[in-house]
């Protein structure tokens, strides 16, 4: 099992242009999320998804999308990188109610 | 929505003292689950508390769930450097299908050696 899996590790972008975080998980959880952490802060919860073709808006959803079109993965999309968009991303999963959660290593997006 | 709120955001200690990090929630929780997140890596699952007024150990750390299921806390004996890191909890909260786990700023820990 390769566990909870994110790329790219590292990425520069230039204002206004646009990407996708991968994440994907082989444990065959249900729950999934993004969060971000900025430097010297906790995580704030994007977005995230209970199941193939349901998801939600965390607490600062602006400026990103997901999709879910399967089991295992679930992207990340920025549309219009923004400066404010630097900042550690990682993506998590949960295999059902009140377990675990396994995060993948992160994706440290720089936008300039 | 619920939150959890964490204590000290920052906590420099010598090697071999205490450390205690607390966290408190407004509202009722269902469990609450710590983490720690090495410099530079990835938040990596510790424990989860279910009861109410449940304690439980793993070698020189020691976790407690407050009575009224409201607050939690993290207790670290002796540190050493292999302590250092941010630990958080959280506040797993569910409803219907939904499942939305949400995390305290953490608390960062530096050990002096």
């Amino acid at each position: 099992n390769a566990g909870v899996t994110q790329t790219p590790k590292f990425r520069i972008l230039k204002i206004g242009q646009s990407m996708t975080l991968q994440c994907a998980q082989d444990m065959n959880h249900n729950y999934m999320y993004w969060y971000r952490q900025d430097p010297g802060m906790g995580l704030k919860l994007i977005y995230y998804s209970v199941g193939a073709g349901i998801t939600d808006k965390g607490e600062v959803p602006n400026g990103y999308n997901v999709s879910r079109s399967t089991t295992e993965d679930f992207p990340l999309r920025l549309e219009l990188a923004a400066p404010s968009q630097t900042s550690v991303y990682f993506c998590a999963s949960v295999r059902g109610l009140n377990t675990e959660a396994f995060f993948g290593q992160g994706t440290r997006l720089t936008v300039v | 929505g619920q939150q959890v709120m964490q204590i000290p955001q920052y906590q420099h200690v010598q090697e071999g003292e205490d450390f205690t990090t607390y966290c408190n929630s407004s509202t009722t929780l269902s469990n609450i689950q710590w983490y720690k997140q090495r410099p530079g890596g990835h938040p990596v699952f510790l424990i989860q508390l279910v009861k109410s007024g449940e304690v439980k150990k793993q070698k020189r750390l020691t976790f407690q769930f407050g009575e009224a299921k409201k607050n939690s806390s993290l207790h670290i004996t002796a540190t050493q450097t292999t302590d250092v890191g941010t630990y958080f909890c959280a506040g797993p909260r569910s409803g219907g299908s939904n499942y939305k786990l949400t995390f305290g700023k953490g608390t960062l820990l530096t050990v002096n050696p």
